[in-house]
């Protein structure tokens, strides 16, 4: 079945340190995308993609990096310059125009600073 | 701009109606409509597009008001199942697919 693997589910960081959350897709899906979810405010996009090789900021970049070098795979990269990363991240991909048929999300990875 | 939702939370037996509200200050030419158990993952309802259409999935059904920008999700005779976190998401205008969504509404359905 085709779908959004993130992982690892969990993620401890300590203060100062860089960490990678992974996001893979096998839906062909041309655009991906990185959102934030904090209690209360809904989700928030950091980053996305429409194109391999080729990535936006969102609303809530700083602190945060992408690469996209294949159309499978979009991953985030938490830095230490991120000063309050503890949050629910949320990968989603969809067609090049979603209103086709929307978001498939991710199950997301839960990020908690140590 | 994020959209606006209301209410922000929703508590109803199971059986009864209920119905959330989603309202942009900017133009919307579509409506995505999500629904997040907790600690998982946000499941895509539906979209509404331009034309003031009405979808449904399951006994879910919506409406998009695009003079009013806004849009309403309707549950109908609601079940266990449909406990959760609603939310609206509107795209952008600059011709990419990107989401702006809203808060989100708490909805929990009681025996």
């Amino acid at each position: 079945d085709g779908g959004i693997t993130q992982s690892p589910k969990y993620l401890f960081r300590k203060e100062g340190q860089n960490v990678t959350l992974s996001c893979e897709q096998n839906l062909n899906h041309d655009a991906m995308y990185w959102y934030r979810q904090d209690p209360g405010q809904g989700l928030r996009l950091i980053y996305y993609s429409q194109i391999v090789n080729d990535f936006q900021k969102g609303d809530i970049a700083e602190g945060y990096s992408v690469s996209r070098e294949k159309k499978e795979s979009f991953p985030l990269t938490v830095t230490s310059a991120q000063k309050n990363p503890t949050a629910f991240y949320l990968c989603a991909s969809s067609t090049s125009w979603a209103g086709g048929s929307g978001y498939t999300f991710g199950s997301g990875t839960r990020l908690t600073v140590v | 701009q994020q959209p606006v939702q209301s209410p922000q939370a929703v508590i109803l037996r199971e059986g009864e109606d209920a119905v959330i509200n989603c309202s942009s200050s900017k133009a919307l030419y579509s409506v995505h409509w999500y629904r997040q158990k907790h600690g998982e993952a946000p499941v895509f309802l539906m979209i509404l597009l331009k034309g003031g259409e009405q979808k449904g999935h399951e006994k879910i059904s919506a409406s998009f008001n695009e003079k009013k920008q806004q849009s309403s999700l309707y549950l109908t005779a609601s079940q266990l199942s449909y406990s959760g976190t609603y939310f609206c998401g509107t795209p952008d205008l600059s011709g990419y697919s990107t989401l702006t969504f809203g808060k989100g509404t708490m909805l929990l359905v009681s025996p």
